[in-house]
């Protein structure tokens, strides 16, 4: 099945700085990559995906990157605020276009 | 609030009883599914169903169950067969021809103590 690797687990910023969260997938027939935001206590929530066919796409302050030959894809978020501060979730569809294998997630706290 | 609900939130339990968790969506999603989630361990399928009366093991299905008699109910029942039952349970769902987002609930702390 499907492997995704999500790192670093935990990454502290300060407010205005980039934070950048990166993850790795295993089935090379994965063609959908949603990020998920989840602040403490509440539930995931998408904030942007990327499918197979597309290299990169931005939304304001945040972009994802994908590159099917190395089989990874990152987050990227710009200019970053306190609200910022969660925990980040990738994950990879496998092949599949209803099921979807989620990293570890990573804590991001944006310190004022 | 994204139109799937759970209930309680929050659900205490004896050691050795079975407990079922709600999960109901109005969102006309073929697709429903049953995730566990403990610190550090990220979000781990327990079941899935595409469809009406059809579902599948995920990952972690040992000490769980699942029916899907109607599209927008998706119950689980944590067995006492299953030995570290206390965690966050998420349900989510999505459109199974569409491909891809799924939409969560609120979630339910279940605590068996």
């Amino acid at each position: 099945g499907e492997n995704v690797e999500q790192h670093p687990s935990t990454l502290s910023v300060q407010e205005g700085d980039s934070a950048v969260i990166k993850c790795t997938y295993s089935d090379s027939a994965s063609n959908y990559f949603p990020w998920y935001k989840q602040e403490l206590g509440k539930r995931p929530q998408l904030i942007i995906d990327i499918r197979s066919n597309v290299g990169e796409k931005k939304d304001q302050r945040i972009a994802v990157t994908l590159n099917k030959t190395a089989k990874h894809f990152s987050l990227h978020i710009t200019e970053t605020q306190p609200e910022d501060s969660a925990v980040y979730f990738c994950a990879s569809s496998g092949g599949s276009n209803y099921k979807l294998t989620f990293g570890k997630g990573t804590l991001l706290t944006v310190n004022p | 609030d994204g139109g799937i609900t759970q209930s309680p939130k929050y659900l205490f339990r004896k050691e050795g009883q079975n407990v079922t968790l709600s999960c109901e969506q109005n969102l006309n999603h073929d697709a429903m599914y049953w995730y566990r989630q403990d610190p550090g361990q990220g979000l781990r399928l327990i079941y899935y169903s595409q469809i009406v009366n059809d579902f599948q093991k995920g990952d972690i299905a040992e000490g769980y169950s699942v029916s899907r008699e109607k599209k927008e109910s998706f119950p689980l029942t944590v067995t006492s067969a299953q030995k570290n039952p206390t965690a966050f349970y998420l349900c989510a769902s999505s459109n199974r021809l569409a491909g891809g987002e799924q939409y969560f609930g609120p979630g339910t702390r279940l605590t068996v103590t």
